[in-house]
């Protein structure tokens, strides 16, 4: 079984303040971890993977198979950040082909 | 493109009626996915369909059920809805199956209200 837990579901900080999102996950393979976003009357997007080891809008994430966490982080939190933040996991294509299972989600708010 | 698009946009229905809903995926995907999220919880995977074929099926009951259309677009069907059923149901595409690799793009969800 896979699973997914984000175990914050309201985060507030303040403009310029860092900013981490906490996820941890369960599963026996080797996942794959994302990182979705929803901002205000806007569609679920994805914000980051781990296997491209990218940042985008300065979020970095990155998995630790150890602790099994992919923890969303960025230095200097902006206004614009606002919104619900969703880890996702997705199994091998034997196991559970490319669904998605997610967190509860966390909302972020950045406060001037 | 438009993206993915879901209709419709809401709708109300009552118990023990039937639902159908809809989805084009972004042109060229050739796979689509079904999630429900339950108000306050992330989404739960209901079905992939690739090629016009079924390749995952999450924890739902047969009261569920999904196709793929040769366009690649595909419908949503719930049989004798219950309260439990009302949710925002998301449909996602993607030009591949299998892997993480292939991103997914949502649609911006069908709010279903069964009363």
């Amino acid at each position: 079984a896979q699973r997914v837990t984000q175990p914050e579901k309201l985060l507030s900080v303040f403009k310029g303040a860092p900013v981490e999102l906490k996820c941890n996950y369960s599963y026996s393979g080797s996942p794959e971890l994302f990182w979705y976003v929803q901002y205000s009357r806007q569609r679920l997007q994805l914000l980051l993977r781990h296997i491209s080891r990218e940042s985008i809008k300065g979020f970095t994430a990155d998995l630790n198979k150890g602790e099994t966490s992919f923890h969303l982080k960025k230095p200097f939190a902006q206004e614009e950040d606002s919104a619900m933040y969703y880890c996702a996991l997705s199994g091998s294509r034997e196991t559970s082909g490319s669904r998605l299972t997610f967190g509860e989600g966390t909302q972020l708010t950045v406060n001037p | 493109d438009a993206g993915v698009t879901q209709s419709p946009t809401h709708l109300i229905k009552t118990r023990g009626q039937h639902v159908t809903l809809r989805c084009s995926p972004i042109s060229g995907h050739k796979s689509v996915s079904w999630y429900q999220q339950v108000l306050g919880q992330g989404p739960q995977f209901i079905f992939q369909y690739y090629e016009k074929e079924e390749r995952g099926r999450g924890n739902f009951p047969d009261r569920f059920s999904a196709r793929q259309f040769p366009n690649y677009s595909s419908e949503l069907n719930v049989n004798a809805l219950l309260l439990g059923d009302s949710a925002l149901y998301l449909c996602a595409s993607s030009d591949g199956w299998g892997s993480g690799v292939y991103e997914q793009y949502f649609g911006p969800g069908t709010r279903l209200t069964v009363t």
